[in-house]
């Protein structure tokens, strides 16, 4: 079945350094690509996706990068700052019409110190 | 954009009793709607997904008679766990996904907690 591993399961990072999240997924069909924050007891915020036909996409101190060929996909967050710390969730889905199932990764939780 | 709301955002219920929780699209159509179950420290994992009047889908492993879930309109799902019992404890998030929106939303998710 679709599987996405994610690593690592938690990183911690002075403020100011760069903060890297890597994930791989199985399924080839796999067209779309988010990333997620989630704070406690909340549900998970969007912060960046990207598409199978994009190899990155860059917002501001958020990047993501795409390999297809290798099924694989980062998360690049540059000058960290204390209010990054949370949970952070890679996922793969696929786009045909409309939106089908959602996989995520196991999750990477995040601690930015000052 | 576009807004999901859950509720209710934690529950409480007595070992045997059903639970509902709502979650409903406010500024858009959602033809397709998904349920989540996530256990302390861990990922999301699908439960299930419905398409607006038609029967949900469920993933391997999740039983369809104890997670009733329900996609009456185009801006309402529902899920019922029935029966429910301590081990059902968990953390539910919906999410949905419409012709006029772009990705997925998530809602806030709602917090069970069975005594």
């Amino acid at each position: 079945g679709e599987n996405v591993e994610q690593h690592p399961s938690t990183l911690s990072v002075q403020e100011g350094d760069s903060a890297v999240i890597k994930c791989t997924y199985s399924d080839s069909a796999s067209n779309y690509f988010p990333w997620y924050k989630q704070e406690l007891g909340k549900g998970p915020q969007l912060i960046i996706d990207i598409r199978s036909n994009v190899g990155e996409k860059k917002d501001q101190r958020i990047a993501v990068t795409l390999n297809k060929t290798a099924k694989h996909f980062s998360l690049h967050i540059t000058e960290t700052q204390p209010e990054d710390s949370a949970v952070y969730f890679c996922a793969a889905g696929w786009f045909s019409g409309g939106y089908n199932k959602l996989i995520f990764g196991a999750g990477t939780r995040l601690a930015v110190h000052p | 954009g576009a807004v999901v709301s859950q509720h209710p955002s934690r529950v409480i219920c007595k070992s045997g009793t059903s639970v509902k929780i709502e979650c409903r699209s406010l500024d858009f159509q959602a033809t397709t709607m998904f349920w989540y179950r996530q256990f302390p420290k861990q990922s999301l994992m699908l439960m299930a997904t419905s398409n607006e009047g038609s029967k949900a889908t469920y993933e391997q492993g999740v039983e369809k008679d104890k997670f009733l879930i329900n996609h009456a309109s185009l801006t309402l799902s529902t899920l019922t766990v029935t029966s429910a019992h301590p081990e059902d404890s968990s953390f539910y998030i919906c999410s949905a996904s419409g012709a006029t929106t772009y990705g997925y939303t998530f809602g806030s998710g709602t917090r069970l907690t069975v005594v």
